[in-house]
C-alpha cells in the first residue's frame, strides 16, 4: 500500500498569498498518477489537478500541481477567499487508492 | 451535465446490513468505472471499492474486504455497495464517485454523499 502524506496539516495564510501543499508518498507514484482535491465544508471533493499536473476543467491557473516520484506539490498561487478550505492528494496508480491525510488552509 | 445521486443510507445496527445505491446521469453509465469512497464525518477521505464498466475488474480496501460488495446494472444506469456485518466504525458519509473511463482509476465526479449510522 502506498502512504500519502500531507504537509502541512493546516496551512495559515492570508486572501492573496501563495499556498504551497505538500503530498509525500511512501513508494513511487509511476506514471505521476496523483490527483488533488478541494472540498469545502459540507460539499463533494472536487477533482483539482490530475496527473500531477494536469488542471482539470473549469479550474482557475491560480492551481497548479508538480512533482513525479515520491514528491508532489499542489500551489495555489493568489490565494481567494473561497480557497481557504481543506485539500487531499490521491495516488491511483495502484490498488489500493489511498488518499492522504488532507491539509487545511485557513486564514490567518 | 453528471450527476451521482447515492441512496439507501441511514441508521444500522452494528451487525447488520445495509445496501446503498447511486443513481447515475449525464453521462453513458456504462462507458466508465466506479468507486466507493467513505468519509467519516470531520475526518479525511477512504477509498473503498472499484468497478471497472464490465464489472470484469473489482478491487476493495482491506478494511472492507469480504464484508463490503459493490456491484452495478449498467440497464437501471446503476452502482450499489451492499455492506454486511456493518461495525460502529464504518460510521461514515459514503460516496458514488466516478472514474474518467472504462478502465481508468482516476475519479473525476463525486456524488454528494449518504450518512450511515452504525449504533445500537
Amino acid at each position: 500500500e502506498i502512504v500519502l502524506t500531507q504537509f502541512p496539516d493546516t496551512l495559515s495564510l492570508s486572501p492573496g498569498e501563495r499556498a504551497t501543499l505538500s503530498c509525500r508518498a511512501s513508494h513511487n507514484v509511476d506514471n505521476n498518477y496523483l490527483a488533488w482535491y478541494q472540498q469545502k465544508p459540507g460539499q463533494a471533493p472536487r477533482l483539482l489537478i490530475s496527473d500531477a499536473s494536469r488542471r482539470a476543467t473549469g479550474i482557475p491557473d491560480r492551481f497548479s500541481g508538480s512533482g513525479s516520484g515520491t514528491d508532489f506539490t499542489l500551489t495555489i498561487s493568489r490565494l481567494e477567499p473561497e480557497d481557504f478550505v481543506v485539500y487531499y492528494c490521491q495516488q491511483y496508480y495502484i490498488s489500493p487508492r489511498t488518499f492522504g491525510q488532507g491539509t487545511k488552509v485557513e486564514i490567518k | 451535465e453528471v450527476q451521482l445521486v447515492e441512496s439507501g443510507g441511514g441508521l444500522v445496527q452494528p451487525g447488520k446490513s445495509l445496501r446503498l445505491s447511486c443513481a447515475a446521469s449525464g453521462f453513458t453509465f456504462s462507458s466508465y468505472s466506479m468507486n466507493w469512497v467513505r468519509q467519516v464525518p470531520g475526518k479525511g477521505l477512504e477509498w473503498l471499492s472499484f468497478i471497472t464498466s464490465s464489472s470484469s475488474r473489482i478491487d476493495y480496501a482491506d478494511s472492507v474486504k469480504g464484508r463490503f460488495t459493490i456491484s452495478r446494472d449498467n440497464a437501471k444506469n446503476s452502482l450499489y455497495l451492499q455492506m454486511n456485518s456493518l461495525r460502529d466504525e464504518d460510521t461514515a458519509v459514503y460516496y458514488c464517485a466516478r472514474s474518467c473511463g472504462a478502465g481508468c482509476w482516476l475519479i473525476d465526479y463525486w456524488g454528494q454523499g449518504t450518512l450511515v449510522t452504525v449504533s445500537s
